[in-house]
């Protein structure tokens, strides 16, 4: 969904190294996630963030932070990269209206590696 | 907690119909969802239902839902080597989370 964007699409880099992912979003919607995608284990929440004021844990957040600078941007940063936080990691949004359909839209991912 | 489903591979020759199932616990739910994931690539989502439906259908997809044994099915007809990817089962209550399956693999045998 190119109206979600994030950078970079790929990273590879050392254990201990800080690292920050990014995304932003056309789509005017409130709400943001980060997920990371393991082989066999789906999709895991790490962290969401309602509006620019409102952050909340997910399923993993440890070792992992995030920073709303915007409505359109949201971060992930790995504050020291350890081998198991090598993964695939999505950013999505979704709108905060009334309906209760509201479908995630994702960015085509960052697949990071730590050496 | 909520959980959801799905086996984890699925192969079919092409042309042939495609049922890729899903189970999930949450009574509250209100809209489920399919999405699809290609090599490289974001979800992308496929289609809706909402829990008070039995079935939609949008051209070669139709999703099934039984909401008495919770068990939601997507069935894509016709099924093309462009199909191959990964499904995930999602289920929304109305509020912020989706609870995603683990995705089933679809292999399209030319």
């Amino acid at each position: 969904d190119a109206d979600v964007t994030q950078t970079p699409r790929n990273r590879i880099t050392k254990t201990g190294k800080r690292i920050m992912l990014e995304c932003s979003q056309t789509k005017g919607h409130d709400r943001m996630y980060w997920y990371r995608q393991d082989p066999g284990l789906g999709l895991r929440l790490i962290y969401y963030s309602f509006d620019v004021k409102d952050i909340n844990k997910g399923e993993i957040s440890d070792g992992y932070s995030v920073s709303r600078q915007a409505q359109a941007k949201f971060s992930l940063s790995l504050e020291s990269a350890i081998p198991n936080q090598t993964a695939l990691y999505f950013c999505a949004t979704s709108d905060s209206g009334r309906s209760s359909n509201q479908p995630q839209h994702f960015g085509d991912g960052t697949r990071l590696s730590i050496l | 907690g909520e959980d959801v489903e799905q086996s984890l591979f699925l192969s079919v020759r092409e042309g042939d119909s495609s049922v890729i199932n899903c189970t999930y616990t949450d009574s509250s739910s209100t809209y489920l969802y399919w999405y699809k994931q290609e090599p490289g690539a974001g979800l992308q989502l496929l289609t809706y239902i909402f829990s008070n439906m039995d079935m939609k259908q949008d051209q070669r997809l139709t999703v099934l839902l039984n909401k008495k044994d919770k068990h939601l099915s997507l069935r894509i007809a016709d099924t093309q080597t462009g199909d191959s990817a990964i499904y995930f089962c999602a289920e929304g209550a109305g509020s912020y989370q989706l609870t995603f399956g683990k995705g089933t693999k679809l292999s399209v045998i030319p």
